[in-house]
Parts: C-alpha cells; structure tokens; sequence
C-alpha cells in the first residue's frame, strides 16, 4: 500500500462545475498536510495547506479528517485555467511524502 | 526575487556516460531537495540537505548517484554512469523550514538517457 493514495483520474469536468478529489494517507503520525498544483510539464506549485479546522481559499476548500486519514480539496465554479494535477503532500517527521496526483481537465 | 535556477534544462546522453545537474535555491532557504519524478508519477525524494549536511538520502542510489552542497547554498546532483531507466526529470526545491513550509521548485532537468 502506498503512503499517500490518489486517485489518478482524470477528472473530465465541466466549466462551471464544483469537484472534489480525496487523498488518503497511511501513517498516522503525519503532521503536515498540503495540496500541490503542478501544470503539464511544469514544477509543482504549493495550493494551499490543509489544517485542522479545514480552509477555504477563494473557489478552493481543503479539508483534513485525522480519523480517517485522509485530506480533501473541493474546487467551485470550476475554470478551464485549473486543468491541472494536483497532488497531495504529506509530512511526516520532517519528510514530505508525495501522492501521484490526480488529472484534472475542465471543458468548455 | 528570483526562483530556483536548474541547469541545464533538458539533457540527452548515452547510457553509461555520467552527467551533472546544477541548482541555485532561494536565497535564505537552508533545506534544498532532490526529486526524480517520472510520467505520471509525483516527485520522489532522492536527498534532503539541511544547509551543507545530507540529513536524508536514504532514497538517493549510492551507488551511481552522488550530491553535494559543500557551501550550504548551491548544489549538483551527479549519476555515474547513467543508466536507461534514469530518464526523468530532476527537480531541485528549497524551503526555509523542512517539513511544515513551502517548497519551491526549480523549472527541473529532463534527463533522456539513449
């Protein structure tokens, strides 16, 4: 079992549409948890983190269930400029362990 | 301020011959990083620095791979010889804080190895 799970989609969603993907992960001494954007054949880009209480950043929403393990990211009134991968990042004692990401494609 | 610099930013050698790759990080940033990441893969850590010291390179294989940062500011990432399976790109991040801070990621190197 991976350390952190994505699911790789893609993800064929409208203009205008909300989605959502989850990401979960395996150890639960994890302690950070962030949400990367990484464009086709570019470097990934930090999104936003995820805390406890869960934050909203403008259309984006990221959630952490400890419980369960696992983190999400909501996107609103979604834009043909999000198409991109997204992938979840997680800490543990200082190290970052990288899901695969997930593929994201929003049509017009 | 200016990004992570990577050079070169595409590579093509022949398996079996070595090749270097070079990175800048931001500058303050003590934690610089080295990532492979393959087609539909995210990023593997292949070593951590914390300035000049390798705190974690139990992913980086010793054996044909090496790094150094011996200022505690720039680093090369060096594979000898290269091997076929080594096509990739190479990503080279900094952060001020390993762990809990933002990484920022240099453009990378992509490695084709023929």
């Amino acid at each position: 079992r991976k350390e952190v799970e994505q699911d790789p989609g893609p993800f064929n969603v409208p203009e205008g549409a909300t989605v959502a993907f989850n990401c979960t992960y395996s150890n639960s001494a994890s302690q950070s948890f962030f949400w990367y954007r990484q464009d086709c054949r570019k470097e990934p880009k930090l999104l936003m983190s995820v805390y406890s209480s869960g934050n909203e950043d403008g259309r984006f929403t990221a959630q952490l269930n400890r419980a369960s393990q696992y983190i999400s990211l909501l996107i609103r009134d979604s834009k043909l400029s999000d198409s991109a991968t997204y992938l979840c990042v997680v800490s543990v004692n200082y190290q970052l362990i990288w899901g695969a990401g997930t593929k994201l494609i929003i049509k017009p | 301020e200016a990004g992570v610099v990577q050079s070169p930013r595409y590579k093509i050698i022949e398996k079996k011959q070595p090749v270097a790759f070079w990175c800048n990080p931001i500058s303050g940033h003590n934690t610089l990083y080295w990532y492979l990441q393959n087609l539909g893969q995210g990023p593997e850590l292949l070593i951590r620095y914390e300035n000049e010291e390798a705190v974690d390179d139990s992913q980086l294989p010793k054996d044909r791979f090496s790094a150094e940062r011996l200022k505690g500011v720039d680093s090369t990432l060096k594979i000898q010889p290269a091997e076929l399976g080594d096509s990739a790109v190479y990503l080279c991040a900094s952060s001020s804080l390993a762990g809990y801070n933002e990484q920022f990621f240099g453009p990378g190197t992509r490695l084709t190895v023929l």
